[in-house]
């Protein structure tokens, strides 16, 4: 089944203690981007990657970092999280370049910073 | 800075009420304009448009872009309740050393009532 899988799908940690999101994808598409998402603000951007070693920020990349080591996974990695990074996220991909019909979206990450 | 604007933010109608739901942008270097439907879930795609003028139809749902006014318009007719849902646009643009840079609208919270 074609699937883009998060995990975990929740997570509360306490500030500063790293973390990884993992995405993965297993539709061989080239393009993988991540989003965040908050009340009223709709959905940003916050890093996409069009294939592997290849990243670009999207709106808001301030305290994120990504890798794209193999075409199948894109983590995203919060060195040290802070509360203004709770949030629901989701990783996205798509055979062409921002999706469109063809955009599978993960089942989202719910993260607390306390 | 590019910049995607929803409105209204909230709409609340009657089943068979035809609504229609706007979205104006600036962005440099404009590809694409996405619409997209989001329940409790992750966001479905709706449609894509590249071309000013050309309408798109799906059942009881159309949209229209316009490029030289930079908006577009979604239209849902005959409501279910069954629309309820945040209706997010977004738009593609380059940015970077590709293209791909998706910047989302805050969304537009339609609520249906029987």
């Amino acid at each position: 089944e074609a699937q883009v899988t998060q995990n975990p799908r929740y997570l509360i940690t306490v500030t500063g203690k790293k973390l990884t999101v993992t995405c993965s994808q297993n539709m061989n598409h080239e393009y993988m981007s991540w989003y965040r998402q908050d009340p009223g603000l709709g959905l940003r951007q916050i890093y996409y990657s069009m294939n592997v070693e290849v990243t670009d920020k999207g709106d808001v990349p301030e305290g994120y970092k990504v890798s794209r080591k193999e075409k199948r996974n894109f983590p995203l990695i919060l060195e040290s999280p802070s509360p203004n990074q709770t949030s629901l996220y989701f990783c996205a991909s798509s055979l062409f370049p921002a999706g469109g019909r063809d955009a599978f979206f993960g089942q989202g990450t719910r993260l607390t910073v306390v | 800075e590019d910049k995607v604007v929803q409105s209204p933010l909230s709409l609340v109608v009657h089943e068979g009420d035809t609504v229609t739901l706007n979205c104006s942008y600036e962005v440099t270097n404009f590809r694409s304009l996405l619409w997209y439907k989001q329940e409790k879930k992750a966001p479905t795609f709706l449609f894509m448009l590249t071309s000013s003028g050309i309408e798109k139809k799906s059942g009881r749902l159309s949209s229209i872009l316009d490029k030289k006014e930079l908006f577009s318009i979604l239209n849902i007719t005959a409501t279910q309740t069954g629309d309820s849902a945040v209706y997010l646009c977004a738009v593609v643009s380059s940015g970077g050393t590709s293209y791909g840079k998706l910047t989302f609208g805050q969304g537009t919270i339609l609520t249906v009532h029987p």
